[in-house]
């Protein structure tokens, strides 16, 4: 079985400023990464995904996050947050072989002021 | 392409009702995963359906129960609601390739029981 760790419930940033979300992972097979965003009353928007390759996993808004194999991390980064990112992310993680069944993290509140 | 939607939106029903949610996959899309948001669980998947069969089941109880018709448009039910099935659920659809696809979320639908 595998779980996913959001380590902030809440993140509050100024804008323009940087902010760096937490997500580690557990799992005793190779698993896909996915970062996702809720804004209020909507479902959820995919931001990056990792299945293989590259580290560095670049995605849409100007996120982007890293998969760390050794630290079972994929942390997501933002260099510059604009008011429109205050929403809550959600991290999750499925096996290859049940893509259709994602599991989250517990979320992350991210808060910008300008 | 148009997205996911889900019928309705909002629900009001009492204690012991049942309850049916619709879902309307992408176009093209075979797979259609549904979840459950509350805030206390967090998100929390339900089942996933492909091709008109059940391939992946959460730990729900029996009272929910899905099914997927031939043109990939997926319900689900609840029967003898409580109190704690008030959630945002939210449905999910995608082709059979992660690598080549992702999931895409509806709005979801609200479901208070009273």
């Amino acid at each position: 079985a595998q779980s996913v760790t959001q380590l902030d419930s809440q993140v509050p940033v100024f804008e323009e400023a940087p902010v760096e979300l937490r997500c580690n992972y557990s799992s005793s097979v190779s698993v896909y990464l996915f970062w996702y965003v809720q804004y209020p009353n909507q479902g959820l928007q995919l931001l990056l995904k990792y299945l293989s390759g590259s580290t560095l996993v670049k995605g849409i808004n100007g996120f982007e996050a890293e998969f760390n194999k050794s630290q079972t991390s994929f942390h997501l980064r933002k260099p510059s947050v604009h008011i429109s990112d205050t929403a809550e992310y959600f991290c999750a993680v499925t096996r290859p072989d049940s893509w259709g069944k994602l599991q989250f993290g517990a979320g992350t509140q991210v808060v910008v002021t300008p | 392409k148009a997205g996911v939607t889900q019928t309705p939106r909002y629900l009001i029903k009492t204690r012991g009702q049942q309850v049916t949610l619709s879902c309307s996959p992408i176009s093209g899309h075979r797979s259609v995963s549904w979840y459950q948001q509350t805030p206390g669980q967090g998100l929390q998947f339900l089942f996933e359906y492909f091709s008109e069969t059940q391939r992946n089941k959460g730990n729900f109880p029996g009272r929910f129960s899905g099914r997927q018709f031939s043109n990939s448009r997926s319900e689900m039910n609840v029967s003898t609601l409580e109190l704690g099935d008030s959630a945002l659920y939210l449905c999910a659809s995608s082709s059979w390739d992660a690598f080549t696809d992702t999931q895409y979320f509806g709005p979801g639908t609200r479901l208070t029981v009273l």
